[in-house]
């Protein structure tokens, strides 16, 4: 079964509107964390937020915001007032075992933003 | 403040050739994994190093593949007799331990192979 589900392949969104993109795991286990990393045209990836599995409030860092539902299994990225600049490859990630140093991650197969003028 | 190094970033190897791939991890990070990305794909988990040690290396291939991660220098990752379809990007990434707060993953800029 896939552990990390993004249902959206492409996504467009209006400069300075906000989008929402999805993001669903499965485990078991009950230490993980979740992330999102951003991939632009020019290949690397970047770390944009994090959300510990114990964490009680949504994570937030700038404009990217994480809309986490821990009883439904998912981790939605939110960006507001979208830039050009954010047009993208999305990957939501999960890292099971937090509490031991099993560190590997599993990726999902990422959301492609638009960002239009 | 460097943070994980990958080099060469684009690598072109004939058929058969090996290539090798490095990666130095954030400075004080004792953790390194490596990912392998095909064009239009996530990331897949290859393996997992400490110092000197294989701690998980579930998704590697069973041949040609093999990675390090030496006491001294930087971790390696060695393709031998390289086919087409090890065409991708190969990305490092390192953490601290859990105990030391280690949660987020540092990303390098990734090397792309290209066998031709």
């Amino acid at each position: 079964a896939q552990k990390i589900t993004q249902t959206q392949p492409g996504m467009f969104v209006q400069e300075k509107e906000a989008v929402t993109l999805d993001c669903t795991y499965d485990t078991s286990d009950p230490s993980y964390g979740l992330f999102w990393y951003k991939q632009p045209s020019s290949g690397e990836m970047i770390f944009l937020i994090y959300q510990g599995s114990y964490d009680q409030q949504n994570a937030t860092e700038g404009r990217y915001s994480l809309n986490f539902q821990k009883a439904r299994k998912s981790a939605n990225l939110v960006i507001s007032a979208s830039q050009l600049g954010d047009s993208a490859m999305y990957f939501c990630a999960m890292r099971e075992g937090l509490d031991t140093n099993a560190g590997k991650s599993t990726f999902g197969d990422g959301t492609t933003l638009t960002v239009k003028p | 403040n460097a943070g994980v190094m990958q080099n060469p970033r684009h690598l072109v190897r004939r058929r058969g050739q090996e290539a090798r791939l490095r990666c130095s991890p954030v400075k004080g990070h004792s953790h390194v994994y490596w990912y392998r990305q095909l064009p239009e794909e996530g990331l897949k988990f290859m393996v997992y190093l400490q110092k000197e040690n294989i701690i998980d290396e579930s998704g590697m291939p069973k041949e040609r593949f093999s990675a390090e991660f030496p006491k001294e220098g930087p971790s390696i990752l060695r393709i031998q007799q390289v086919v087409r379809g090890d065409s991708a990007a190969y990305f490092c990434a390192s953490s601290p331990p859990w105990e030391k707060g280690g949660t987020e993953a540092f990303f390098g800029q990734g090397t792309r192979l290209t066998v031709v």
